[in-house]
């Protein structure tokens, strides 16, 4: 297991196109994270999962937003309607509730760009 | 409510020169964990270091050191002698272990601070 994966590294979508993520968390982790980080900011938390329940998301997570783990192994995190405002590097992380942040792990994000 | 405040946006050193980038947060917790992550331009977040909030002592990693006063809720990191490849963004985390729902993982980041080291 080489850490958390994501696809696509990089797209570039027009305004109005809607777009999917995926993020394979390592194997054994239970929870996965999503997060948002635009040009010179901080990431930014969106949302978590722990196995395939979304217990958390944040008021950042608008409605053209959606996130699943259907399975409680990889997610998808779905943008509708895209708008330039959306573009940013998606961060996924993921790591296993038992031992807690010892864990925690970043995948290298998929950036995207709305032209 | 939490926060993390990077107050350098920018800071530029010669290289071999101490630096040292400012962390300060806020949390109603008195349980939690503070990190210091790296991202250089290739965009990866590198984990330096966890720090939970009942280990106040400061800790030393090679070129590296964490400095954690809760008194003035700060955890600043000092770069010693520092090198060309350690420019990069750099950024502190807060995560929060609340009594209601325990530690979700959920981190919340300052806004970073870019630090580049000229040869």
């Amino acid at each position: 297991d080489t850490g958390v994966s994501q696809d696509p590294r990089h797209k570039i979508t027009k305004r109005g196109q809607n777009v999917t993520f995926r993020c394979d968390p390592i194997s054994e982790h239970n929870r996965l994270y999503w997060y948002r980080q635009t040009l010179g900011q901080g990431p930014e938390f969106l949302t978590y999962f722990q196995n395939e329940a979304q217990l958390e998301k944040s008021r950042l997570l608008s409605d053209r937003f959606s996130a699943e783990r259907p399975k409680g192994s990889f997610s998808t995190l779905e943008i509708q309607r895209t708008e330039q405002g959306d573009s940013a590097m998606y961060l996924c992380a993921s790591t296993k509730r038992e031992t807690g942040l010892k864990s925690y792990t970043f995948g290298s994000g998929t950036r995207l760009t709305v032209v | 409510a939490q926060k993390v405040t990077q107050a350098q946006t920018e800071i530029s050193v010669v290289e071999k020169e101490d630096v040292t980038l400012d962390c300060v947060y806020e949390t109603r917790d008195t349980t939690y964990y503070l990190f210091w992550y790296k991202q250089p331009p290739s965009g990866e977040l590198v984990f330096l270091i966890r720090r939970n909030s009942f280990d106040e002592q400061n800790e030393i990693s090679g070129r590296y050191s964490w400095n954690f006063q809760k008194s003035t809720s700060s955890f600043n990191f000092t770069i010693t002698a520092s090198q060309v490849v350690d420019s990069a963004v750099y950024f502190c985390a807060l995560s929060e272990v609340s009594p209601l729902s325990g530690n979700t993982g959920k981190l919340i980041f300052g806004q970073g601070t870019t630090l580049q080291v000229k040869p």
